[in-house]
Protein backbone atom coordinates (compact mmCIF):
# COMPACT_ATOMS: atom_id res chain seq x y z
CA UNK A 1 0.00 0.00 0.00
CA UNK A 2 0.71 3.85 -0.37
CA UNK A 3 3.54 4.80 2.26
CA UNK A 4 3.58 8.47 3.83
CA UNK A 5 6.89 9.65 5.61
CA UNK A 6 6.68 13.32 7.32
CA UNK A 7 9.85 15.43 8.25
CA UNK A 8 10.81 16.53 10.62
CA UNK A 9 9.34 14.44 13.68
CA UNK A 10 9.72 17.47 15.55
CA UNK A 11 10.22 21.01 15.48
CA UNK A 12 10.39 23.15 18.22
CA UNK A 13 10.21 27.34 17.33
CA UNK A 14 10.21 30.82 19.01
CA UNK A 15 6.75 32.80 17.83
CA UNK A 16 7.15 34.70 14.99
CA UNK A 17 10.05 32.06 13.09
CA UNK A 18 8.92 30.92 10.09
CA UNK A 19 8.86 26.96 9.36
CA UNK A 20 7.94 23.95 6.79
CA UNK A 21 6.79 20.74 7.44
CA UNK A 22 7.28 17.97 4.40
CA UNK A 23 4.85 15.00 3.70
CA UNK A 24 6.53 12.61 1.06
CA UNK A 25 4.47 9.90 -0.22
CA UNK A 26 5.38 6.50 -2.34
CA UNK A 27 3.02 6.59 -5.36
CA UNK A 28 0.17 8.61 -7.10
CA UNK A 29 -2.67 10.10 -5.21
CA UNK A 30 -6.03 12.07 -5.65
CA UNK A 31 -6.32 13.21 -2.27
CA UNK A 32 -3.85 14.83 -0.09
CA UNK A 33 -5.09 16.85 2.95
CA UNK A 34 -2.93 18.87 5.54
CA UNK A 35 -4.32 18.47 8.61
CA UNK A 36 -3.86 20.32 12.65
CA UNK A 37 -4.28 18.15 15.21
CA UNK A 38 -4.83 20.92 18.00
CA UNK A 39 -3.64 20.18 21.95
CA UNK A 40 -7.54 18.97 22.65
CA UNK A 41 -7.30 16.48 20.24
CA UNK A 42 -9.70 18.38 17.48
CA UNK A 43 -8.64 17.60 13.95
CA UNK A 44 -8.65 20.91 11.42
CA UNK A 45 -8.79 20.46 7.92
CA UNK A 46 -6.16 23.12 6.80
CA UNK A 47 -5.93 22.40 3.23
CA UNK A 48 -7.28 19.84 0.78
CA UNK A 49 -4.26 19.87 -2.59
CA UNK A 50 -3.62 16.88 -4.51
CA UNK A 51 -1.44 19.33 -6.19
CA UNK A 52 -0.44 23.17 -6.52
CA UNK A 53 -0.20 25.60 -4.26
CA UNK A 54 -2.56 27.19 -2.21
CA UNK A 55 -2.77 29.74 0.80
CA UNK A 56 -4.26 30.77 3.61
CA UNK A 57 -3.31 33.59 5.57
CA UNK A 58 0.01 32.47 7.23
CA UNK A 59 0.11 29.50 5.59
CA UNK A 60 0.87 28.03 2.36
CA UNK A 61 1.12 24.21 1.26
CA UNK A 62 2.90 23.04 -2.36
CA UNK A 63 2.19 19.15 -3.95
CA UNK A 64 4.69 18.28 -6.50
CA UNK A 65 2.67 15.78 -7.40
CA UNK A 66 5.10 14.12 -10.55
CA UNK A 67 8.12 14.22 -7.14
CA UNK A 68 5.60 12.76 -4.32
CA UNK A 69 6.09 15.56 -1.84
CA UNK A 70 4.10 18.26 -0.03
CA UNK A 71 5.37 21.10 2.02
CA UNK A 72 3.69 23.12 4.37
CA UNK A 73 4.69 26.38 5.41
CA UNK A 74 3.83 28.13 8.33
CA UNK A 75 4.76 31.96 8.33
CA UNK A 76 5.14 34.10 11.74
CA UNK A 77 4.51 31.34 13.84
CA UNK A 78 2.42 32.06 16.68
CA UNK A 79 1.97 30.06 19.91
CA UNK A 80 -1.47 28.84 18.82
CA UNK A 81 0.14 27.06 15.70
CA UNK A 82 1.51 24.07 18.50
CA UNK A 83 0.26 21.18 17.83
CA UNK A 84 0.14 17.95 15.31
CA UNK A 85 0.39 18.60 12.11
CA UNK A 86 -0.41 15.73 9.61
CA UNK A 87 -0.41 15.13 6.04
CA UNK A 88 -2.55 12.35 4.55
CA UNK A 89 -3.56 10.84 1.27
CA UNK A 90 -5.26 8.41 -1.06
CA UNK A 91 -4.29 6.62 -3.64
CA UNK A 92 -6.40 6.45 -6.96
CA UNK A 93 -7.87 3.40 -6.70
CA UNK A 94 -9.47 3.37 -3.44
CA UNK A 95 -10.85 6.96 -0.95
CA UNK A 96 -9.04 5.39 2.00
CA UNK A 97 -6.86 7.38 3.67
CA UNK A 98 -3.33 6.57 4.71
CA UNK A 99 -1.77 9.14 7.64
CA UNK A 100 1.26 10.06 8.05
CA UNK A 101 2.83 9.98 12.05
CA UNK A 102 2.88 13.33 12.04
CA UNK A 103 5.15 16.57 13.00
CA UNK A 104 5.02 17.86 16.26
CA UNK A 105 5.51 21.49 16.60
CA UNK A 106 5.89 23.98 19.99
CA UNK A 107 6.34 27.33 19.39
CA UNK A 108 7.19 29.19 22.59
CA UNK A 109 6.87 32.70 23.43
CA UNK B 1 -24.79 23.19 11.15
CA UNK B 2 -23.33 20.48 13.51
CA UNK B 3 -21.06 18.86 10.84
CA UNK B 4 -20.22 15.63 12.28
CA UNK B 5 -20.92 14.78 16.01
CA UNK B 6 -19.80 12.17 17.53
CA UNK B 7 -20.89 10.50 21.18
CA UNK B 8 -19.50 9.90 23.74
CA UNK B 9 -16.53 12.29 24.26
CA UNK B 10 -15.23 9.84 26.83
CA UNK B 11 -16.28 6.69 27.65
CA UNK B 12 -14.32 4.39 30.36
CA UNK B 13 -15.10 0.78 30.03
CA UNK B 14 -13.58 -2.73 31.58
CA UNK B 15 -11.94 -5.08 29.86
CA UNK B 16 -15.25 -7.54 28.25
CA UNK B 17 -17.46 -5.11 28.16
CA UNK B 18 -19.38 -3.64 24.95
CA UNK B 19 -20.36 -0.44 23.85
CA UNK B 20 -21.42 1.66 20.49
CA UNK B 21 -19.86 4.50 19.51
CA UNK B 22 -22.05 7.30 17.58
CA UNK B 23 -21.52 9.18 14.67
CA UNK B 24 -24.25 11.89 12.62
CA UNK B 25 -23.31 14.32 10.01
CA UNK B 26 -26.06 16.74 8.63
CA UNK B 27 -23.21 17.80 5.55
CA UNK B 28 -25.37 15.37 3.58
CA UNK B 29 -22.01 13.50 2.70
CA UNK B 30 -22.92 9.25 1.23
CA UNK B 31 -19.15 8.41 2.14
CA UNK B 32 -18.35 8.03 6.14
CA UNK B 33 -15.68 6.44 7.84
CA UNK B 34 -14.35 5.26 11.43
CA UNK B 35 -10.59 5.78 12.17
CA UNK B 36 -8.64 5.33 15.56
CA UNK B 37 -5.35 7.01 16.49
CA UNK B 38 -3.11 5.39 19.46
CA UNK B 39 -0.54 7.84 21.00
CA UNK B 40 2.38 8.98 18.80
CA UNK B 41 0.90 8.26 15.89
CA UNK B 42 -1.67 8.94 12.66
CA UNK B 43 -4.80 7.54 12.38
CA UNK B 44 -5.75 3.76 11.02
CA UNK B 45 -9.10 3.08 9.42
CA UNK B 46 -11.16 0.98 10.97
CA UNK B 47 -14.19 0.23 8.53
CA UNK B 48 -16.00 2.54 6.46
CA UNK B 49 -19.14 3.07 4.29
CA UNK B 50 -19.36 4.65 0.97
CA UNK B 51 -22.83 4.65 0.83
CA UNK B 52 -25.69 3.91 3.01
CA UNK B 53 -26.41 -0.13 3.04
CA UNK B 54 -22.95 -1.01 2.30
CA UNK B 55 -19.94 -1.16 4.86
CA UNK B 56 -16.14 -2.59 3.71
CA UNK B 57 -13.12 -3.03 6.04
CA UNK B 58 -10.10 -0.77 6.62
CA UNK B 59 -6.63 -1.26 7.85
CA UNK B 60 -7.49 -2.56 11.52
CA UNK B 61 -10.99 -3.97 11.75
CA UNK B 62 -10.80 -6.47 14.19
CA UNK B 63 -12.64 -6.67 17.43
CA UNK B 64 -15.24 -4.09 15.81
CA UNK B 65 -18.46 -4.16 13.93
CA UNK B 66 -20.22 -1.23 12.21
CA UNK B 67 -24.14 -0.33 11.05
CA UNK B 68 -24.34 2.16 8.71
CA UNK B 69 -28.14 3.22 9.90
CA UNK B 70 -29.09 5.47 7.44
CA UNK B 71 -27.57 8.53 5.16
CA UNK B 72 -26.47 10.31 8.89
CA UNK B 73 -25.43 7.99 11.11
CA UNK B 74 -22.66 5.30 11.51
CA UNK B 75 -22.03 3.39 14.34
CA UNK B 76 -18.65 1.38 15.68
CA UNK B 77 -19.20 -1.62 18.45
CA UNK B 78 -17.25 -2.94 20.35
CA UNK B 79 -18.23 -6.30 21.39
CA UNK B 80 -15.65 -7.55 23.93
CA UNK B 81 -13.61 -4.52 24.56
CA UNK B 82 -9.87 -5.07 25.10
CA UNK B 83 -7.32 -3.02 26.45
CA UNK B 84 -5.59 -2.84 22.96
CA UNK B 85 -8.71 -1.17 22.02
CA UNK B 86 -7.94 1.66 24.17
CA UNK B 87 -7.41 4.94 21.23
CA UNK B 88 -9.02 8.14 20.19
CA UNK B 89 -11.82 7.29 17.78
CA UNK B 90 -12.55 9.33 14.58
CA UNK B 91 -15.53 9.22 12.74
CA UNK B 92 -15.21 10.91 8.85
CA UNK B 93 -17.28 12.08 5.96
CA UNK B 94 -16.42 12.56 2.09
CA UNK B 95 -18.92 13.94 -0.61
CA UNK B 96 -19.58 11.77 -3.46
CA UNK B 97 -17.00 13.26 -6.26
CA UNK B 98 -15.26 15.15 -4.10
CA UNK B 99 -12.59 13.79 -2.33
CA UNK B 100 -11.48 16.21 0.64
CA UNK B 101 -12.51 14.30 4.37
CA UNK B 102 -13.97 16.07 7.50
CA UNK B 103 -13.64 14.98 10.62
CA UNK B 104 -15.62 14.88 14.18
CA UNK B 105 -14.39 15.92 17.11
CA UNK B 106 -13.17 12.41 18.34
CA UNK B 107 -14.29 9.60 21.23
CA UNK B 108 -11.59 9.04 24.17
CA UNK B 109 -11.69 5.31 24.73
CA UNK B 110 -9.83 3.70 27.71
CA UNK B 111 -10.31 0.03 28.55
CA UNK B 112 -9.04 -1.24 31.60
Amino acid sequence: GIQVEQSPPDLILQEGANSTLRCNFSDSVNNLQWFHQNPWGQLINLFYIPSGTKQNGRLSATTVATERYSLLYISSSQTTDSGVYFCAVSSYNTDKLIFGTGTRLQVFP
Amino acid sequence: NAGVTQTPKFQVLKTGQSMTLQCAQDMNHNSMYWYRQDPGMGLRLIYYSASEGTTDKGEVPNGYNVSRLNKREFSLRLESAAPSQTSVYFCATRDRGEFEQYFGPGTRLTVT
